[in-house]
């Protein structure tokens, strides 16, 4: 058990559009999700966390009129990068925390912007 | 805020062989739970055990072993009888209890690779 689907697993878009991903717990309920970024050969830094029902808690010094998160069932939340430019390129990682402490974690979204 | 430094870049393994991976963490706070996690070229993040700082026994699985020293605040990994598998970066993690701040920490991770 304690399965997290990313969908998609890759994505391309052009500059300046925006892009969805979303983070779905297969077999159990998490009140509370996390999105990471990592960037090549460099460790998970981590974004936002999302509980289900409420805002989002961010990081200091990430966006969050750039990165929206809406966390609107115990099974799914979803991060949109709005306004994409090449610098958001980038390996979004989500993780679902499963009572009381383990969190486990998404195959990744590979986001390009051309 | 909490810190975790792991200070090897990279390690190398013989197949079948022992290996030890170094972590070690800052903290004020006397509960938590430690991680360490594998990210193979899959980049998929796999739990490979953990560690509540409550409990003074190491934890195992399978060929995955701690060395817990909480007054060092060392928390360091050994992995028995190295596979090809094995290979991947493994990053340790720390976690306060369960609560408003349940985030994990990541150190910056360690490269092993297994050889032949």
């Amino acid at each position: 058990g304690a399965v997290v689907s990313q969908h998609p697993s890759r994505v391309i878009c052009k500059s300046g559009t925006s892009v969805k991903i979303e983070c779905r717990s297969l077999d159990f309920q998490a009140t509370t999700m996390f999105w990471y970024r990592q960037f090549p050969k460099q460790s998970l830094m981590l974004m936002a966390t999302s509980n289900e029902g409420s805002k989002a808690t961010y990081e200091q010094g990430v966006e969050k009129d750039k990165f929206l998160i809406n966390h609107a069932s115990l099974t799914l939340s979803t991060l949109t990068v709005t306004s994409a430019h090449p610098e958001d390129s980038s390996f979004y990682i989500c993780s679902a925390q499963r009572v009381p402490y383990e969190q486990y974690f998404g195959p990744g979204t590979r986001l390009t912007v051309t | 805020a909490q810190t975790v430094t792991q200070s090897q870049p990279e390690m190398s393994v013989q197949e079948a062989e022992t290996v030890t991976l170094s972590c070690t963490y800052d903290t004020s706070e006397s509960d938590y739970y430690l991680f360490w996690y594998k990210q193979p070229p899959s980049r998929q993040m796999i739990l490979v055990i953990r560690q509540e700082a409550y409990k003074q026994q190491n934890a195992t699985e399978n060929r995955f072993s701690v060395n817990f020293q909480k007054a060092a605040k060392s928390f360091s990994l050994k992995i028995s009888d190295s596979q090809l598998g094995d290979a991947a970066m493994y990053f340790c993690a720390y976690r306060s209890p369960t609560g408003t701040a349940s985030k994990l920490t990541f150190g910056t991770g360690t490269r092993l690779q297994v050889t032949l």
